[in-house]
């Protein structure tokens, strides 16, 4: 099985700052990966996943990823963050067969401050 | 279009009780998969059933632990005897019925079973 580690637990950012956000996983011969964002009383929504071609990946609200093979990494990042950006990100990897079976890295909480 | 539905969203149980957490995918969608996160832990898979069907109940505990999800209703996480290592955050995901490798899963709000 997959395991998933995020760098950073806490992640505080002043409003218009750019923000990274750490994703290392376990090697594989090809994995499918994804960020969700979970905003407070609400479900993980995607932000974006990788299934192959373009290592760098745009989703939604001005995020974008990086697939990086050599280095097992899968880096979120946003150039300009909101207040409203402010959640928990998670980080999640599967590879075949078994693809629905998501491995979830423990979360980074974002703050954005005015 | 309303999303992935779980109720209770907070539950408490004494220790020996039962718990049952409820799940209504979204609509159209005929896959679930229920999802465990324990204090300070990323999401852990417990198992994905398809209608009347489990498929992969690989991460469930051996025991006290059981998942249905009928041909009506919604699906259905049960926990027999619940013990305070039981306490977590439980997701529920669904998909739509044909499947493709890195299908999306869209998750619920969770629900919080606090056992006392």
């Amino acid at each position: 099985a997959q395991s998933v580690t995020q760098l950073d637990s806490q992640v505080p950012v002043f409003e218009e700052a750019p923000v990274e956000l750490r994703c290392n996983y376990s090697s594989s011969v090809s994995v499918y990966l994804f960020w969700y964002v979970q905003y407070p009383n609400q479900g993980l929504q995607l932000l974006l996943k990788y299934l192959s071609g373009s290592t760098l990946v745009k989703g939604i609200n001005g995020f974008e990823a990086e697939f990086n093979k050599s280095q097992t990494s899968f880096h979120l990042r946003k150039p300009s963050v909101h207040i409203s950006d402010t959640a928990e990100y998670f980080c999640a990897v599967s590879d075949n067969p078994n693809d629905y079976k998501l491995s979830f890295g423990a979360g980074t909480t974002v703050t954005v401050r005015a | 279009n309303a999303g992935v539905m779980q109720n209770p969203r907070h539950l408490v149980r004494r220790r020996g009780q039962e718990a049952r957490l409820r799940c209504s995918p979204m609509k159209g969608h005929s896959h679930v998969y229920w999802y465990r996160q324990l204090p300070e832990e990323g999401l852990k898979f417990m198992v994905y059933l398809q209608k009347e069907n489990i498929i992969d109940e690989s991460g469930m505990p051996k025991e006290r632990f059981s998942a249905e999800f009928p041909k009506e209703g919604p699906s259905i996480l049960r926990i027999q005897q619940v013990v305070r290592g039981d306490s977590a955050a439980y997701f529920c995901a669904s998909s739509p019925p044909y499947r493709t490798q890195g299908e999306t899963q869209y998750f619920g709000p969770g629900t919080r079973l606090l056992v006392l």
